[in-house]
């Protein structure tokens, strides 16, 4: 399977809702684990970031929990408003080789946040 | 200010024809990588490099070639042995390790006409 799962792909929620996106990963060893919000034809940036010896950060109305049990992990945005419309990738470091770990993306998730 | 610039922001290729897109940073980092992006695909990995001169193949790297002369500059050719090279392409560097926030260029559109 993928090393980095994310879902859903797709999310619309009315404003002012809360959105959750969930991503899974498969390397034990993986020990941090950021989101990037994409805009449209523009670079992702990252919004919120965690490491494996907490649980959950937060940043106003964002927040990222992490089950390292489970191996996953989610974004939480509340009070959504419509300038959170945009995509949205979870990462995380995969092994590959020679001692050395690179992020691996999930496959993205679009938010739309109706007005 | 420190960043990471992308150039062209669009560029159109000709098939068969080689190109190459810019990536400088002036954020001292040692790490620096190029992703590709596609529809519902995600970032997928295309090369990656630690060090100056040194770099290393991701997920996707055939049809593809980069050089690391100087650590703020990281350039990819995108040869035509490349069969499918119209994508948004993006930049990126990080402290290396990896364990910590990747920094990403604007991007460049690369259309094959």
């Amino acid at each position: 399977g993928e090393n980095v799962e994310q879902h859903p792909s797709t999310l619309s929620v009315q404003e002012g809702d809360s959105a959750v996106i969930k991503c899974t990963y498969s390397d034990s060893a993986s020990n941090y684990f950021p989101w990037y919000k994409q805009e449209l034809g523009k670079g992702p940036q990252l919004i919120i970031d965690i490491r494996s010896n907490v649980g959950e950060k937060k940043d106003q109305r964002i927040a990222v929990t992490l089950n390292k049990t489970a191996k996953h992990f989610s974004l939480h945005i509340t009070e959504t408003q419509p300038e959170d419309s945009a995509v949205y990738f979870c990462a995380a470091p995969v092994y590959s080789g020679a001692g050395s770990y690179q992020l691996t993306f999930g496959k993205g998730t679009k938010l739309s946040v109706i007005p | 200010d420190g960043g990471i610039t992308q150039s062209p922001k669009y560029l159109f290729r000709k098939e068969g024809q080689n190109v190459t897109l810019s990536c400088e940073q002036n954020l001292n980092h040692d790490a620096m990588y190029w992703y590709r992006q596609d529809p519902g695909q995600g970032l997928r990995l295309i090369y990656y490099s630690q060090i100056v001169n040194d770099f290393q193949k991701g997920d996707i790297a055939e049809g593809y070639s980069v050089s690391r002369e100087k650590k703020e500059s990281f350039p990819l050719t995108v040869t035509s042995a490349q069969k499918n090279p119209t994508a948004f392409y993006l930049c990126a560097s990080s402290i290396y390790p990896t364990n910590t926030e990747a920094f990403f260029g604007q991007g460049t559109r690369l259309t094959v006409v």
